[in-house]
């Protein structure tokens, strides 16, 4: 079965440090692959989508992720971390059986001073 | 630009009462899902209507009934809730199927006593 992985359950890193969230997936061919956020309390917010091309994706609040056909992965990464991007981030792939999006199990960002 | 709307945000249920959650959204999407969320478990796939008048069952849809209502409109309904369902439910939509990535709505916060 299509499955996507997320390694760390939680990861704390300093304001200003660098940041890269894992992600492995497994599907035959070459994924649709997403990355979202949730902030606490609030809704899933879309930062990123890999569908074909260039393997470097740039998204919205800085972030960017590669996908690594070799590695089967798609990490997600920001050279200079913030407090307010203290929140889960979730990995998604397409290609869901049941016509949904797969996701991971997320990875909680915490943000020391 | 409201995107996807969720109602209520927040519910407290007796075991064995109904409800209906709610979800608009007015991005003229032909696909709209229903997922829920638990600690640790991710998100979950309950119904999906991939188009007006047609629904499907997801991952999980046991206890569940859905409505496509209209093109804008897709409600989740607990006939007789219970415990298992205490979760946060989120609404998404997506312009053309699963591969596009979802607009998510914001939740509803739901518990069964």
């Amino acid at each position: 079965a299509q499955s996507v992985t997320q390694p760390d359950i939680h990861i704390t890193v300093s304001e200003g440090a660098s940041l890269e969230l894992r992600c492995n997936y497994s599907y035959g061919a070459t994924p649709y692959l997403f990355w979202y956020v949730q902030s606490p309390g609030q809704g899933l917010q879309l930062l990123l989508k890999y569908f074909s091309g260039d393997t470097l994706v740039q998204g919205i609040k800085g972030f960017e992720a590669e996908f690594k056909r070799s590695q089967s992965s798609f990490n997600l990464r920001k050279p200079s971390v913030h407090w307010s991007d203290a929140a889960e981030y979730f990995c998604c792939s397409g290609g869901g059986s049941q016509g949904n999006l797969i996701f991971g199990k997320g990875t909680k960002l915490s943000v020391k001073p | 630009n409201a995107g996807v709307t969720q109602t209520p945000k927040f519910q407290v249920l007796k075991t064995g009462q109904s409800m209906t959650l709610q979800c608009a959204q007015d991005m003229n999407h032909n696909s709209m899902y229903w997922y829920r969320q638990d600690p640790g478990m991710g998100l979950r796939l309950i119904y999906y209507s991939a188009s007006e008048g047609t629904t499907d069952k997801g991952e999980v849809p046991n206890g569940y009934n859905v409505s496509r209502l209209n093109k804008r409109e897709f409600s989740l309904r607990l006939e007789s809730a219970a415990p298992s369902q205490t979760s946060v439910y989120f609404c998404a939509s997506s312009e053309a199927g699963r591969d596009y990535g979802y607009t998510f709505g914001s939740g509803t916060r739901l518990t069964v006593v």
